[in-house]
């Protein structure tokens, strides 16, 4: 678990404005970035997730940004909602490791009305 | 499509009791993995089945965790006997190879 070390623990963001959720990685060997969402008494989901020979993936309102060198990559929510109030964790794994996949620590978001 | 289905959902035990939780995958998939979520915390993979074979049990605490995949489809995690520090969320999920994985809602674990 300390291969991943995830920031902030806890977010409180109005809504209509900006998430932001940090994870950083040790393991070079990692070749693939998602970032789960769980929602209390469900299990993780898959939100977004991003291979490293890219440096941004978009997908509506989320959004991953990826930096090789620096070993990290984030999570930007925009236009945030009440309805993403949810635990996210950053999850990395390498293609050598069996889909084993490193979860950090988690961070609650909470967006207020 | 049917997702994975998790039994129990909440079970309350002593310690020093038995317990078992079961697991049906998505129909087709065939790496079933066994997480162990503590509160607030990331999930920590306790084991993981390719089809019937056990072929990442590191985790698993073997003196008194058993897991078992007959028939490479449904699987059970036991535990026995259980303790105090053996509270947690025990997530269930299954991945057509090395793919997405998809997981359960998991069973909410209480020793008393």
């Amino acid at each position: 678990q300390q291969q991943v070390k995830q920031s902030p623990q806890s977010l409180i963001v109005q809504k209509g404005g900006i998430s932001i959720i940090n994870c950083a990685y040790e393991n070079t060997a990692f070749d693939y970035f998602p970032w789960y969402q769980q929602f209390p008494g469900k299990g993780p989901a898959l939100l977004i997730a991003i291979r490293p020979d890219v440096s941004e993936k978009k997908e509506g309102r989320f959004t991953i940004s990826f930096n090789k060198s620096a070993k990290q990559f984030s999570l930007h929510i925009m236009d945030s909602q009440p309805g993403d109030s949810a635990t996210y964790f950053c999850a990395p794994k390498g293609s050598n490791q069996g889909g084993k996949l490193i979860f950090g620590q988690g961070t609650e978001l909470s967006v207020k009305p | 499509e049917a997702g994975v289905v998790q039994s129990p959902r909440y079970k309350i035990i002593e310690k020093k009791q038995p317990v078992a939780f079961w697991c049906n995958p998505i129909s087709g998939h065939n790496t079933l993995y066994w997480y162990l979520q503590n509160l607030g915390q990331g999930p920590e993979l306790l084991i993981r089945y390719e089809n019937e074979e056990a072929v990442d049990d590191s985790q698993l605490p073997k003196d008194r965790f058993s897991a078992e995949r007959l028939k490479g489809v449904d699987s059970t995690l036991k535990i026995q006997p259980a303790e105090l520090g053996d509270s947690a969320v025990y997530l269930c999920a299954s991945s057509l190879d090395h793919g997405e994985q998809y997981f359960g809602p998991g069973t909410r674990l209480t020793v008393t």
